[in-house]
């Protein structure tokens, strides 16, 4: 089954840019979405079909997805942003959901 | 504005089958652009999709989980349920119930999630 690879943790200076990545075999082709989950809190959608935001999340949110790589890309890093993020794909191959394994933020 | 709430007992014993319940509010579970989903995360550790339905009653499992796993829609009540069965402690986790958006397959909305501990 498909395999989505994060590391473990991230750590970035308030203000500036932080880049999550999430790997996976031509993930280019596939369509990745984002979720952040902040401590005893269910996680929260923050970048769908790439690089699409949901209504309510600052445009400090973006991502890209080419090759073997998909990244979430948070501008002006902020204490608050400091959570756990999941990738995420469809494989249609199977029809199932894939979760990548989290990265960690820390806001320094 | 649509919420999900997950409900069920929160303590089920080794080798007994886990149930639980999302009611949906605020929106009908009847929609032909979502499918609704159920997914784990064991604590301090990550996400773990379990499967999704359809309102009509299409479902896909996860695959290590098929055997276990049974997800049902009642429509009248605006609810679906898991059913897990032969439960052990490594099934101890917070259970999810989410909107699954399908024409590019994201979770757009999330209950709050619900603790389930098996233990004898």
């Amino acid at each position: 089954s498909y395999v989505l690879t994060q590391p473990p943790s991230v750590s970035v200076a308030p203000g500036k840019t932080a880049m999550i990545t999430c790997g996976g075999n031509n993930i280019g082709s596939e369509s990745v979405h984002w979720y952040q989950q902040k401590p005893g809190q269910a996680p929260v959608l923050v970048s769908y079909y790439d690089s699409d935001r949901p209504s309510g999340i600052p445009e400090r949110f973006s991502g890209s997805n080419s090759g073997n790589t998909a990244t979430l890309i948070i501008s002006r890093v902020e204490a608050g942003d400091e959570a756990d993020y999941y990738c995420q794909v469809w494989d249609s191959n199977i029809d199932h959901v894939v979760f990548g394994g989290g990265t960690k933020l820390t806001v320094l | 504005q649509l919420q999900l709430q997950e409900s069920g007992p929160g303590l089920v014993k080794p080798s007994e089958t886990l149930s639980l319940t999302c009611t949906v509010s605020g929106g009908s579970i009847s929609s032909s652009s979502y499918y609704w989903g159920w997914i784990r995360q064991p604590p301090g550790k990550g996400l773990e999709w379990i499967g999704n339905i359809y309102y009509r009653g299409s479902t896909y499992y996860n695959p290590s989980l098929k055997s276990r796993v049974t997800i049902s829609v009642d429509t009248s009540k605006n609810q679906f349920s898991l059913k897990l069965n032969s439960v052990s402690a490594a099934d101890t986790a917070v259970y999810y119930c989410g909107r699954l958006e399908g024409d590019y397959w994201y979770f757009d909305l999330w209950g709050r999630g619900t603790l389930v501990t098996v233990s004898s």
